[in-house]
């Protein structure tokens, strides 16, 4: 089992650019949501993905979409970047089984704005 | 809305000392609890949980979580820190509801010495 993956590791940008974030899940889960750390914070939730539609989002602008693909992989896109957008994001995913779904995250893209 | 209050930003302990990192969350509805830890540049670890039954939880490796509904706490603890310890470390709840949105503090750097 390769657990979450996403790609790339490192990605350097700069402002007004549109940058596009990949993440697989683990293997029988079908739930991913996105989260952003930025640099000495805790993760931020940005949105959750469940049969390819937006289930619930967190207090983010437009400028952050989502897509989630029949193989239950999913897309982060983020639009006219900013300085502030620098951060890791990180992507968990999780299943139904159990009266909890707890999340497995991956290792995280670090999203460089310049 | 819910929050997570993690007051230490840095804990230096040497080895073999025991250790205390502090949580506190802030809540009207009922929510699981868990601890995360994240070595140097990579993603979270689902380190131990609370989801219902015995307020005490443990983790395989010699950490351990006590749930206090009264004072809405839930400090980790371990009796003899490593250095292969040293991380930050990121309390967090989620709401007992459909999605499994993690709210988190913004972490403890638990910082071992020799």
């Amino acid at each position: 089992d390769a657990g979450v993956t996403q790609s790339p590791t490192h990605l350097i940008k700069t402002r007004g650019q549109q940058v596009t974030l990949r993440c697989s899940p683990k293997s029988g889960h079908d739930t991913v949501s996105w989260y952003q750390q930025a640099l000495g914070q805790g993760p931020q939730f940005i949105f959750q993905y469940y049969e390819e539609e937006e289930r619930q989002r967190g207090n983010f602008p437009d400028r952050f979409s989502g897509h989630q693909f029949p193989n239950y992989s999913s897309e982060l896109n983020v639009n006219a970047l900013l300085l502030g957008d620098s951060a890791l994001y990180l992507c968990a995913s999780s299943g139904l089984a159990g009266t909890y779904n707890e999340q497995f995250f991956g290792p995280g893209t670090r999203l460089t704005v310049l | 809305a819910q929050s997570v209050t993690q007051l230490d930003s840095q804990v230096p302990v040497f080895e073999e000392a025991p250790v205390e990192l502090r949580c506190n969350y802030s809540s009207s509805v009922s929510v699981y609890l868990f601890w995360y830890v994240q070595y140097p540049n990579q993603g979270l670890q689902l380190l131990l949980k609370y989801l219902s039954g015995s307020t005490l939880v443990k983790s395989i490796n010699g950490f351990e979580a006590e749930f206090n509904k009264s004072q809405t706490s839930f400090h980790l603890r371990k009796p003899s820190v490593h250095i292969s310890d040293t991380a930050e470390y990121f309390c967090a709840v989620s709401v007992r509801s459909a999605t499994n949105k993690l709210i988190f503090g913004t972490g403890t750097l638990l910082a071992v010495q020799p």
